[in-house]
C-alpha cells in the first residue's frame, strides 16, 4: 500500500532564505508526481508536476525534483517571501487518474 | 478562463438529511475527481470519471456516497443520511486527460449537526 510523507510538518524562515520541503512515497510504481499549495480556507493550487520518466521540473523560483527510485521528492522554493506562506502537499498518482496525497508542510515565511 | 467550481461554497445539514455537492469542471476536460480532506484523514481520495467508462468508486467510504457525471460535464456528489463524521471539505478536480495536472476547485465545507 502507498504512503507518502512529508517531512517537516511545519517550517518558518525569515525572507529571502531558500524553502527545501520533503515528500517520501513507499512504493516506486507511479506514474508522476505532482506539488501543490493550499492557503487557508482554499482549495489547492497546482505548482509543478513531474512525470516519473523526468529527473525534475522548474517553474519560476520553484524547483521540484524526483528520485523514483528511492522514492523522494523535494520542492525548492528559491528567496522565500512572505506570500509563499501557505501548507505545501504533494501528490503521487500510482494508478489511472487517483492522486494520493501526503499530509503536508505548513510554511510560515516571516517578514 | 474559468476554472473547476463548485456549489454551494457551504452547506450545514442535520444528521441523517440527504446533500448533494456540485462540481463544474474546466471545460474540455476528460477527467473528474472528487476527494475528502479532513483534520483526522488529510485529504483522501473519493471517486474518479473518465469520459465515457465506468467510474473508479475505489474510494467511496459507504454506499450512502454516491456520485454522477452528466453529459460528460457536471458531477453532483451525493451523500444520503448524513453522520457528523461526514463533517469535511469536499473538493472536486478535473484534468484534461487522466495524466494531466489536476485542477481543484474551492471546495465545498460540509458540516453536519
Amino acid at each position: 500500500k502507498q504512503e507518502v510523507t512529508q517531512i517537516p510538518a511545519a517550517l518558518s524562515v525569515p525572507e529571502g532564505e531558500n524553502l527545501v520541503l520533503n515528500c517520501s512515497f513507499t512504493d516506486s510504481a507511479i506514474y508522476n508526481l505532482q506539488w501543490f499549495r493550499q492557503d487557508p480556507g482554499k482549495g489547492l493550487t497546482s505548482l509543478l508536476l513531474i512525470q516519473s520518466s523526468q529527473r525534475e521540473q522548474t517553474s519560476g523560483r520553484l524547483n521540484a525534483s524526483l528520485d523514483k527510485s528511492s522514492g523522494r521528492s523535494t520542492l525548492y522554493i528559491a528567496a522565500s517571501q512572505p506570500g509563499d506562506s501557505a501548507t505545501y502537499l504533494c501528490a503521487v498518482r500510482t494508478s489511472w487518474g487517483k492522486l494520493q496525497f501526503g499530509a503536508g508542510t505548513q510554511v510560515v515565511v516571516t517578514p | 478562463g474559468a476554472g473547476v467550481s463548485q456549489s454551494p461554497s457551504n452547506k450545514v445539514t442535520e444528521k441523517g438529511k440527504d446533500v448533494e455537492l456540485r462540481c463544474d469542471p474546466i471545460s474540455g476536460h476528460t477527467a473528474l475527481y472528487w476527494y475528502r480532506q479532513s483534520l483526522g484523514q488529510g485529504l483522501e481520495f473519493l471517486i474518479y470519471f473518465q469520459g465515457n467508462s465506468a467510474p473508479d468508486k475505489s474510494g467511496l467510504p459507504s454506499d450512502r456516497f454516491s456520485a454522477e457525471r452528466t453529459g460528460g460535464s457536471v458531477s453532483t456528489l451525493t451523500i444520503q443520511r448524513t453522520q457528523q463524521e461526514d463533517s469535511a471539505v469536499y473538493l472536486c478536480a478535473s484534468s484534461l486527460e487522466p495524466e494531466d495536472t489536476q485542477y481543484f476547485g474551492p471546495g465545498t465545507r460540509l458540516t453536519v449537526l
